[in-house]
């Protein structure tokens, strides 16, 4: 089973749709989880952590379910802007900081 | 402005010459680490460092060395470059403080080996 695995897409949508990442993730001793957001040809820039209770930030709300080891991003009245693929992240915590990326799912909104 | 920087953005080398892609960050982070990226199979960690003089490998370190003579900086050395490792690399700095572990990526090195 690979490490952190996301749905592989692409996700090609309209403006204005509601969209859904899906990811899993192996290691159980996991303890710290994001969304990060990869424009083409840029560096990855976190979107969001992703928190046993959810969070929320405007259109964005990010689910982390530990029993399952499964973690989402709904991303509600997509915009153009949000085209991007989208990265789940997986980091050991503690003093390990290493960060296990899914291998990305690519979203276009269309216009 | 917090940032960390690569250098050279762009590199198109020859097999077997050495080169050196440096990284810089100007936020006091102690976690420094180098990735790549290729098609299909998404960012690999090469190696990490969780402060000055301490390093170890990643997932994908064959071919590599890093240093950590200093905070701020932890270049990329590739003694002997081969066409296997043209990909797009990224340094990232990650803080150990208050439970922070956002990760910053510096721009990205596009490296081609002929």
């Amino acid at each position: 089973r690979k490490e952190v695995e996301q749905d592989p897409g692409p996700f090609n949508v309209p403006e204005g749709a509601t969209v859904a990442f899906n990811c899993t993730y192996s290691n159980s001793a996991s303890q710290s989880f994001f969304w990060y957001r990869q424009d083409c040809r840029k560096e990855p820039k976190l979107l969001m952590s992703v928190y046993s209770s959810g969070n929320e930030d405007g259109r964005f709300t990010a689910q982390l379910n530990r029993a399952s080891q499964y973690i989402s991003l709904l991303i509600r009245d997509s915009k153009l802007s949000d085209s991007a693929t989208y990265l789940c992240v997986v980091s050991g915590g503690g003093s390990n900081y290493k960060l296990t990326f899914g291998k990305g799912t690519l979203l276009t909104v269309n216009p | 402005e917090a940032q960390v920087t690569q250098n050279p953005r762009y590199l198109i080398t020859v097999t077997g010459k050495k080169l050196t892609v440096t990284c810089s960050q100007n936020m006091n982070h102690e976690y420094m680490s180098w990735y790549r990226q290729d098609p299909g199979l998404g960012l690999r960690q090469i190696y990490y460092s969780m402060n000055v003089e301490v390093t170890d490998k990643g997932d994908v370190p064959e071919g590599y060395k890093v240093s950590r003579k200093e905070k701020r900086n932890f270049p990329l050395i590739l003694e002997s470059p081969s066409p296997n490792q043209t990909s797009l690399y990224f340094c990232a700095s990650t803080s150990s403080l208050g439970g922070s572990t956002e990760a910053f990526f510096g721009q990205g090195t596009r490296l081609t080996v002929v």
